[in-house]
C-alpha cells in the first residue's frame, strides 16, 4: 500500500513533442505528490508538486496531472528538449511536517534532437 | 542559492569498516533525512531527524546505522561496520516544511 507504480520505465521523444510519465498509488492517505529531475551523478531535484485539492498545476512547460478518484496523476513535459533528458521520479507523502517520501521506481527520458 | 552540501563525494571502504557521511542542510530548514539509492533503483527513505531526534526510520535503518546533528550545521549518518550491500548513493536532504531538498550525494562502495 505504500508504493507508488511509476511508467514507463523508459522513454524516448522528439525535441518539441509531448514526453508523459505516469504513477499510480494506492494509500489515500498520500496527499503531496511531487516529481523530481535527477541527472548523472546528481541528486534528485524537486521539479513540480501538486497537493490532491488541484486536479491540474503548470509551470513553464512542465504540468502536473491529479485524478484523485483514480488515484493517479502525472507528469507532462511540452516541448521537450535535449536537456530534458534525465530520469525522472515522481512520489509521494502524508503531509505529517516531515517528508518521508514514497518514490517511484524512475523514468528515463531521452530526447532525441 | 541555498544548497544541501555533501561530503565526501565517493568514499571507498572495506567490508566492516566503520564510515560516516557528512552533510551541510540549508540553514533555516528544521528538518533532515537521509535518503539512500542503490545503483539503477529508486530512491528510498532510510530516517528523518527533527529537534535533535530520530522522527520516523525505515525497516532499512537498523542497528548498524545512527544519525548525530553534532554542532549547529552538520548532520551525519554513521554505518558502523559496513556490508557489501550498503554500497549505494546516500542522499541528504533537508526542508522547511514541505519541499525536501537534496544534496548531490555521497557514492559508497563497500568492497
Amino acid at each position: 500500500q505504500q508504493q507508488v507504480k511509476q511508467s514507463p520505465q523508459s522513454l524516448i521523444v522528439q525535441k518539441g513533442g509531448i514526453s508523459i510519465i505516469n504513477c499510480a498509488y494506492e494509500n489515500t492517505a498520500f496527499d503531496y505528490f511531487p516529481w523530481y529531475q535527477q541527472f548523472p551523478g546528481k541528486g534528485p531535484a524537486l521539479l513540480i508538486a501538486i497537493r490532491p485539492d488541484v486536479s491540474e498545476k503548470k509551470e513553464g512547460r512542465f504540468t502536473i496531472s491529479f485524478n484523485k478518484s483514480a488515484k493517479q496523476f502525472s507528469l507532462h513535459i511540452m516541448d521537450s528538449q535535449p536537456g530534458d533528458s534525465a530520469t525522472y521520479f515522481c512520489a509521494a507523502d502524508i503531509n505529517t511536517g516531515f517528508q518521508k517520501l514514497v518514490f517511484g521506481t524512475g523514468t528515463r527520458l531521452l530526447v532525441s534532437p | 542559492e541555498p544548497e544541501v552540501t555533501q561530503t565526501p563525494s565517493h568514499q571507498v571502504t572495506q567490508m566492516g569498516q566503520e564510515v560516516i557521511l557528512r552533510c551541510v542542510p540549508i540553514s533555516n530548514h528544521l528538518y533532515f533525512y537521509w535518503y539512500r539509492q542503490i545503483l539503477g533503483q529508486k530512491v528510498e527513505f532510510l530516517v528523518s531527524f527533527y529537534n535533535n531526534e530520530i522522527s520516523e526510520k525505515s525497516e532499512i535503518f537498523d542497528d548498524q546505522f545512527s544519525v548525530e546533528r553534532p554542532d549547529g550545521s552538520n548532520f551525519t549518518l554513521k554505518i558502523r561496520s559496513t556490508k557489501l550491500e550498503d554500497s549505494a548513493m546516500y542522499f541528504c536532504a533537508s526542508s522547511e516544511f514541505t519541499e525536501a531538498f537534496f544534496g548531490q550525494g555521497t557514492r559508497l562502495t563497500v568492497v
